[in-house]
């Protein structure tokens, strides 16, 4: 199946700072891809969906000011946690969709464990 | 918006017997119904999945069945192994007005197989 590699895998850092994670589909064009969120033994809420060469859209209660998404190209999608807390220490994980396909295999990045201390 | 639930959300069984999870979905709209399975820290792997025109799907151990009427879908493992021990989440794909459409998942399911 397609490759999605997401980076870093996990990450600490200091209340108050920035946190860029990354995005990338390997071996296929991802006009669109997804970032999840997803607490200790609970399921996997979307935060918002990347939209190449446009603003992603975010769901509700989402802070769009917080996460910012950029998806600049065709394979790569960034989210960044700005001004972290520890309230968002969580495991984000990212999904891609193959291009110009609809109802097809979404293949997830490993994710990324972030730990704000 | 969509709303996906599912149950149980722990299922503990012997080696051998046969695991059944159930899902509901709340957009009648909704098309395609995968099926991941999660272990711990790693990302969800897909194991199965059913497109709205098909009423049931069947790879070796594994099965899933849709019930369009009632919105409902459930996965089926037999012969379980303890190494399918793991979270499995459904999940439902809403409508939407572009061709790219978002997958709402479940609330999980934790699969524990005793040998």
């Amino acid at each position: 199946g397609a490759v999605v590699s997401q980076h870093p895998s996990w990450v600490i850092c200091k209340s108050g700072t920035s946190v860029k994670i990354e995005c990338r589909s390997l071996d296929f064009q991802a006009t669109t891809m997804f970032w999840y969120r997803q607490f200790p033994k609970q399921s996997l809420m979307l935060m918002a969906t990347s939209n190449e060469g446009s603003k992603a859209t975010y769901e509700q209660g989402v802070e769009k000011d917080k996460f910012l998404i950029n998806h600049a190209s065709l394979t790569l999608s960034t989210l960044t946690v700005t001004s972290a807390h520890p309230e968002d220490s969580s495991f984000y994980i990212c999904s891609a969709r193959v291009i110009s396909a609809i109802n097809t295999e979404a293949f997830f990045g490993q994710g990324t464990r972030l730990t704000v201390v | 918006g969509e709303n996906v639930e599912q149950h149980p959300s722990t299922l503990s069984v012997q080696e051998g017997d046969s695991a059944v999870i159930k899902c509901t979905y709340s957009d009648s709209a909704s098309n395609y119904f995968p099926w991941y399975k999660q272990e711990l820290g790693k990302r969800p792997q897909l194991i199965i999945d059913i497109r709205s025109n098909v009423g049931e799907k069947k790879d070796q151990r594994i099965a899933v069945t849709l019930n369009k009427t009632a919105k409902h879908f459930s996965l089926h493992i037999t012969e379980t192994q303890p190494e399918d021990s793991a979270v499995y989440f459904c999940a439902a794909t809403p409508r939407a007005n572009t061709g790219f459409q978002k997958l709402v998942f479940g609330t999980g399911t934790r699969l524990l197989v005793s040998p």
